[in-house]
């Protein structure tokens, strides 16, 4: 079975800081994706980004970069210099290889404040 | 534009009554999938479908009821069975791979009182 674990509940920041989300997963498959999703008050998941367990090469999408550690099972998400609509929950999620039609498995999610 | 349609976007309804939410997507996505998210909670699957007139239940099945007679559809039916209804319902389509992304529409909030 997978488990995702984002220990954070919430996080508040004022605009311009940096902000770190932490996400800790737990998997026997040698082979699994993890991805991350924004959640905007409007409710609809926006997905962000999907890295492969065999590239832990780390990412960076202009404000957005990500952190994947094979050795911490860990796969944190940092926003840089912050803005006000970058405030929603964000989740991550797991799916591996042998589970069926790409089924994800979902952390609890961060709720992201950020404030002017 | 491409996408996955759910309607409508609130719904109210009385104790003891079932109810349909829809769910279309014109991806041309093989699996679709419905969760539901209570406040402060991640997605928690309810079911989930690979192919038409095929599903399977997710982790939380109880009390709901879909189909999958079209590739682009799979609605949800919400029955009186299920005991505590009021949620947010989201529903998503992928290729069915585990090294896809899924898409998501924009949700339901059903309340029912």
């Amino acid at each position: 079975a997978q488990k995702v674990t984002q220990a954070q509940t919430e996080i508040s920041v004022v605009e311009k800081e940096d902000v770190t989300l932490d996400c800790v997963y737990e998997t026997r498959d040698t082979t699994y994706y993890l991805f991350w999703y924004k959640q905007p008050p409007s409710g609809e998941l926006v997905f962000l980004i999907r890295r492969n367990s065999f590239d832990e090469q780390n990412e960076i999408s202009g404000r957005y970069s990500w952190n994947f550690q094979k050795s911490t099972s860990s796969f944190n998400f940092t926003i840089t210099a912050s803005q006000v609509v970058d405030s929603a929950v964000y989740f991550c999620a797991l799916s591996a290889l042998t589970d069926s039609w790409g089924k994800l498995q979902f952390g609890a999610g961060t709720q992201v404040v950020v404030t002017p | 534009d491409g996408g996955i349609t759910q309607s409508p976007k609130y719904l109210f309804r009385k104790e003891g009554q079932n109810v349909t939410l829809s769910c279309e997507q014109n991806l041309n996505h093989d699996a679709m999938y419905w969760y539901r998210q209570d406040p402060g909670q991640g997605l928690r699957l309810i079911y989930y479908s690979q192919i038409v007139n095929d599903f399977q239940k997710g982790d939380i099945a109880e009390g709901y009821s879909v189909s999958r007679e079209k590739k682009e559809s799979f609605p949800l039916t919400v029955t009186s069975a299920q005991k505590n209804p009021t949620a947010f319902y989201l529903c998503a389509s992928s290729s069915g791979r585990a090294s896809h992304e899924q898409y998501f529409g924009p949700g339901t909030r059903l309340t029912v009182t």
